[in-house]
């Protein structure tokens, strides 16, 4: 079974930095892009980031461009998100999300893990 | 950035009523457009893909038309486990960028 698992989230104070981890398993993980997707509280969803499946490009939303940073370790099936500075508005539910293979371009979303809760707060 | 609109906000149906949801994109997203469903307390899950394609084990009552900047997602007899929250999203263009979503609920 195809599967992403988040990890990571908590409460942390505004200026903090945190580091969600996403589990993949059940498909070849290096063989996709992986993205970053959040919702605040009774809000829609936002895109945060994305990765290439190599590593080798990356993607910000302007809202999180030089506070968050998105990795990957294809050795361990295993994508993060270290997010720095974080701010109130940065409070939300974190998904991670596999990106289908397409022709062109990123494709869209699916596969998503159950979402791991970040608080930002004093 | 592509701004997506969704229409209506909320949307009421008595059983046994189709669902026409709308999306319209503040440019031509060709037809790189999803959309997708959410359940409280669930992560979204993937209903159609590039305009029209459903997803993999998506039933046929969903289907989903249109390309440049008009999108349409409809629910023929939607099923009472359909009455969720509905985003569109297009890929055509970075940032990628996600509707406000269309909440269907049972009149």
């Amino acid at each position: 079974e195809m599967q992403l698992v988040e990890s990571g989230g908590g409460l942390v104070q505004p200026g903090g930095s945190l580091r969600l981890s996403c589990a993949a398993s059940g498909f070849t993980f290096s063989s996709y892009e992986m993205n970053w997707v959040r919702q605040a509280p009774g809000k829609g969803l936002e895109w945060v980031s994305d990765i290439r499946g190599s590593g080798s490009g990356t993607f910000y939303a302007d809202s999180v461009k030089g506070r968050f940073t998105i990795s990957r370790d294809n050795a361990k099936n295993s994508l993060y998100l270290q997010m720095n500075s974080l701010r109130a508005e940065d409070t939300a539910v974190y998904y991670c999300a596999r990106a289908a293979i397409v022709a062109l371009g990123t494709g869209p979303f699916d596969i998503w893990g159950q979402g791991t809760v970040v608080t930002v707060s004093s | 950035e592509i701004v997506l609109t969704q229409s209506p906000a909320t949307l009421s149906l008595s059983p046994g009523e189709s669902a026409t949801l709308s999306c319209r994109a503040s440019q031509s997203v060709d037809s790189y457009l999803a959309w997708y469903q959410q359940k409280p307390g669930q992560a979204p899950r993937l209903l159609i893909y590039d305009a029209s394609n459903r997803a993999t084990g998506i039933p046929a009552r969903f289907s989903g038309s249109g390309s440049g900047t008009d999108f349409t997602l409809t629910i023929s007899s939607p099923e009472p486990e359909d009455f969720a929250l509905y985003y569109c999203q297009q890929r055509r263009e970075w940032p990628i960028t996600f509707g406000q979503g269309t909440r269907l609920e049972i009149k």
